[in-house]
C-alpha cells in the first residue's frame, strides 16, 4: 500500500518568502507528526495531530510556523517570512492511533528547504 | 532540544562484525523506539521497546533497555554492507500522552566490505 508522502520534495525560497509543505499520511492514520531535521542531526519535533485536533505544537520554533490538518488527513506545515536558520529537511509521519509516539511512526521522505 | 544522546556518534566496522550502539535519555517514558535513516529509504522504524520490557528481538536486532540508567543500546550482528545507515534512538515521555517523541543526534554507522 501507498506510504507517506510528502510534496514538494525539494523547495528552494527566497529570504523572507512564505513556503507551504504537503503531507499526505497512511490513509485511517490518526496521528500525525511533523519534525524538523537538520544537516547532521536528529529529527526535532515540531507539532503532533491527532485527527484534525492539533494537541501539541510545543516544538514550533516561532510564530512564524503553522501547521492544520482541517480534515484529518493531509496537513500542511507553512512557514512564513522565511530565513536561512529555517533551512532543513522536514519530515511527516504517521501513526496508526491515537497517542502516536506510543507506537511505530511512519516517516514519509521529507521536503528539503533550502533558505537563499 | 534533544533528549537522546547516541554513543558513539560514529562507528566504522567491517562486514560480519557486530555493531553496538548506545543511547541515554532524562525523563521516564513510555518506550524507546530504534529508527535507521539512509538515503535511499529515509527513516525506518526498527524496533520498539517499551518501559517494562529489558530485552527484545528483531532479526539481528538485539535491543537492551535500562530504566534505572535511562539507557538502551542496539546490537546488530553479523553486520552486513546493507546496515550502513544512521541510527537514531527516540523516546515517548511517559507524561505527553503519545503525542511527543524526542530524537537523539544518532550513530553513523559504516560498515566496510
Amino acid at each position: 500500500g501507498a506510504g507517506v508522502s510528502q510534496s514538494p520534495r525539494y523547495k528552494v525560497a527566497k529570504r523572507g518568502q512564505d513556503v507551504a509543505l504537503r503531507c499526505d499520511p497512511i490513509s485511517g492514520h490518526v496521528s500525525l507528526f511533523w519534525y524538523q531535521q537538520a544537516l547532521g542531526q536528529g529529527p526535532e519535533f515540531l507539532t503532533y495531530f491527532q485527527n484534525e485536533a492539533q494537541l501539541d505544537k510545543s516544538g514550533l520554533p516561532s510564530d512564524r510556523f503553522f501547521a492544520e490538518r482541517p480534515e484529518g488527513s493531509v496537513s500542511t506545515l507553512k512557514i512564513q517570512r522565511t530565513q536561512q536558520e529555517d533551512s532543513a529537511v522536514y519530515l511527516c509521519a504517521s501513526s496508526l492511533a491515537r497517542g502516536g509516539s506510543y507506537n511505530e511512526q511512519f516517516f514519509g521522505p521529507g521536503t528539503r528547504l533550502t533558505v537563499l | 532540544s534533544q533528549q537522546g544522546e547516541e554513543d558513539p556518534q560514529a562507528l566504522s566496522i567491517q562486514e560480519g562484525e557486530n555493531a553496538t550502539m548506545n543511547c541515554s535519555y532524562k525523563t521516564s517514558i513510555n518506550n524507546l523506539q530504534w529508527y535507521r535513516q539512509n538515503s535511499g529509504r529515509g527513516l525506518v522504524h526498527l524496533i520498539l521497546i517499551r518501559s517494562n520490557e529489558r530485552e527484545k528481538h528483531s532479526g539481528r536486532l538485539r535491543v537492551t533497555l535500562d530504566t534505572s540508567k535511562k539507557s538502551s543500546s542496539l546490537l546488530i550482528t553479523a553486520s552486513r554492507a546493507a546496515d550502513t545507515a544512521s541510527y537514531f534512538c527516540a523516546t515517548a515521555p511517559r507524561d505527553n500522552y503519545g503525542q511527543n517523541f524526542v530524537f537523539g543526534p544518532g550513530t553513523r554507522l559504516s560498515v566496510l566490505p
